[in-house]
């Protein structure tokens, strides 16, 4: 079946310009993660959705950055003014429900702020 | 706050050989260990996990071992093949908004490398 994919692919935008990125989870996945994974760096946990709950924020690095997940299903994660320093790839990645750890990635969004 | 760390950073074997990443992990509510590989361009592809009720895991030439009392579990992969070459991520589940232990935390990675 069709995995987690994510758009754009790439994204090169200049500095102070706003960025939106979309992930489209695995159907029937209701929990959704964003991650931020720098050059030759792990991932970085921004944001967890599960189902009708309130958004897990804690790993957002500012109030630049923001999310939301429409009607159960899409995500798009916003990158307010953005800065050098938010160049990386942006991944997400779907799980099947709350008790089911197993996260299946997307292939990323690789975002170049010049 | 909690963290997994992870070694080696880098790791060179010839075709053939085996290869051990280890990594440990501080969060004693831990109980979902999974691995993921990542080729590049890509995004990380679950390979194997473990939870805590078992010890070891095995999935044909790979294999993840856990030790709870210590906090440390391995990844084995043995008869390494030029196409297992990619960097290797682990991760530990912690607990969430609401104390639930749905989060990951990963470590660092480790890019290995298969010699032909």
């Amino acid at each position: 079946g069709a995995g987690v994919s994510q758009s754009p692919s790439n994204k090169v935008t200049e500095k102070g310009k706003d960025v939106e990125l979309r992930c489209d989870p695995i159907s029937g996945h209701t929990a959704l993660y964003w991650y931020r994974q720098s050059l030759g760096q792990g991932l970085e946990f921004l944001i967890y959705f599960q189902g009708n709950s309130a958004p897990d924020k804690s790993g957002l690095p500012s109030d630049r950055f923001s999310a939301e997940r429409t009607g159960g299903s899409v995500s798009t994660l916003t990158i307010q003014r953005t800065q050098q320093e938010d160049s990386a790839v942006y991944l997400c990645a779907s799980s099947s429900q709350p008790s089911s750890y197993e996260q299946y990635f997307g292939p990323g969004t690789r975002l170049t702020v010049t | 706050g909690e963290n997994v760390e992870q070694h080696p950073s880098t790791l060179s074997v010839q075709e053939g050989d085996s290869a051990v990443i280890k990594c440990t992990y501080s969060d004693s509510a831990s109980n979902y260990f999974p691995w993921y590989k990542q080729e590049l361009g890509k995004g990380p592809q679950l390979i194997i996990d473990i939870r805590s009720n078992v010890g070891e895991k095995k999935d044909q030439r790979i294999a993840v071992t856990l030790n709870k009392t210590a906090k440390h579990f391995s990844l084995h992969i043995t008869e390494t093949q030029p196409e297992d070459s990619a960097v290797y991520f682990c991760a530990a589940s912690i607990r969430g908004y609401g104390g639930a232990t749905n989060k990951l935390i990963f470590g660092t990675g480790t890019l290995l490398a298969v010699q032909p």
